[in-house]
Formats: structure tokens, sequence, C-alpha cells
């Protein structure tokens, strides 16, 4: 099972939005509605912040917002923050495993 | 409140094995699948395997049958994750992460145990 390919890095300044694209396959982004989307600070454990697809668990901002079309997930942060400067993994059910994005850096300008 | 506490650091030999636990607390452990989880130095992340606690069952990645067991303590509502034959590319963070089973994403993860594979 092959990594999802993210972009390696996005940037914004605060208060634009960016996009965090993540592509599979039809064995796993493109057939199931199972992608999650995790933030990650430098040395924490990562967090979750979409499941399902576009679901956003209780206490993440409604900033956050996911998307999916064919074999391509989609992560929107609106209204960039300082701290939303973070690596952001995606990571789908595959039947099986599960296989995780490359993951993106993101940068607040 | 749910938490995941995780054993200690680990400097191991070529060769070796590790054994890193991860203790739950907070909820009721045989309701929840554990994932095994690395992240290698300034690397994303790679899935291990699954276990469930209630019956034991494990699933592994492909990349690491043979290689690895994990396997649970009721009594103490622990998971252990055990990596034989170590080589200095298994020199990663290891996290365990909680599913509620059915849902496919992991909704709590233990701080993380470094293991470095070293002569």
């Amino acid at each position: 099972q092959s990594a999802l390919t993210q972009p390696r890095s996005v940037s914004g300044s605060p208060g634009q939005s960016v996009t965090i694209s993540c592509t599979g396959t039809s064995s796993d982004v493109g057939g199931y509605n199972y992608v999650s989307w995790y933030q990650q600070h430098p040395g924490k454990a990562p967090k979750l912040m979409i499941y399902d697809v576009s679901k956003r668990p209780s206490g993440v901002p409604d900033r956050f917002s996911g998307s999916k079309s064919g074999n391509t997930a989609s992560l929107t942060i609106s209204g960039l923050q300082a701290e939303d400067e973070a690596d952001y993994y995606c990571c789908s059910y595959a039947g099986s495993p599960y296989v995780f994005g490359t993951g993106t850096k993101v940068t607040v300008l | 409140q749910v938490q995941l506490v995780q054993s200690g650091a680990e400097v191991k030999k070529p060769g070796a094995s590790v054994k890193v636990s991860c203790k739950a607390s907070g909820y009721t452990f045989t309701r929840y699948y554990m994932h095994w989880v690395r992240q290698a130095p300034g690397q994303g992340l790679e899935w291990m395997g699954i276990i469930n606690p209630s019956a034991g069952n494990t699933n592994y990645a492909q990349k690491f049958q043979g290689r690895v067991t994990m396997t649970r303590d009721t009594s103490t509502s622990t998971v252990y994750m055990e990596l034989s034959s170590l080589r200095s590319e298994d020199t990663a963070v290891y996290y365990c992460a909680r599913e509620t089973p059915g849902v496919s994403y992991f909704d709590y993860w233990g701080q993380g145990t470094l293991v470095t594979v070293s002569s």
C-alpha cells in the first residue's frame, strides 16, 4: 500500500484560506468515505481534525473543513491563524490496512 | 478523561527486540480497538497494525508481518507492541492510537515512545 500523495508545503497569510490535497486510488480514498485528517505540532502527537471526509470532532474550529472528489480528498483551513502552523496528514481506510498521506507543512506567513 | 500513556524511550542494538506499552484509562478498555503508528525522524506517519483488546485478535501491515506482535493485558488495560530484528530504519517514535469499532479514525493518541536503534 503506497502512501497517499500530499503537497510538501502550503502557506498563507493570517485570515487567508489554504487547501491541502490528498490523492490516493480507488482502493483507498476513492473507495471509502473514511478519510480523516490529523494536525501535528512539532514534538507532539497527532490530533484528529476531520473524520469521515467532512465531519469535525467536538472542539475543532469550524475553520477546518473537508471534502472529497473521486480519489482526492481535501482539507481547507479558512481564516488562517498562527496556531494553525503545523504538519497535516490525511489518512484513509483501505480495506484492511490504513494508509497515511505523505504530510503537508502549513506555514502562516 | 481518556488517557493513553506509553512507556519511556528505548535504545536498542541492531537485531534486538523492543516492547512498547500503552496503558489506557478513562474508558472501557475492551470496547475500543488500538492501533500502532510510527514516525521516523522528519518523516510521515506509518500505520503498523491493530489489536482488538476484547478478543486479542490482530491485523498487521504487510510490511511488518513476521516482525511485529501486538498483545494486550486486560487486567491492566495495557496493550503492547513488540518489534523484533530491529534495524536502523526502525528508529522512530511509536504511537498507540484508539479507534471506536467501525468508525475508521483515531480519536485519542498516546504521547509517543522514541525507539532508537544504534550500534
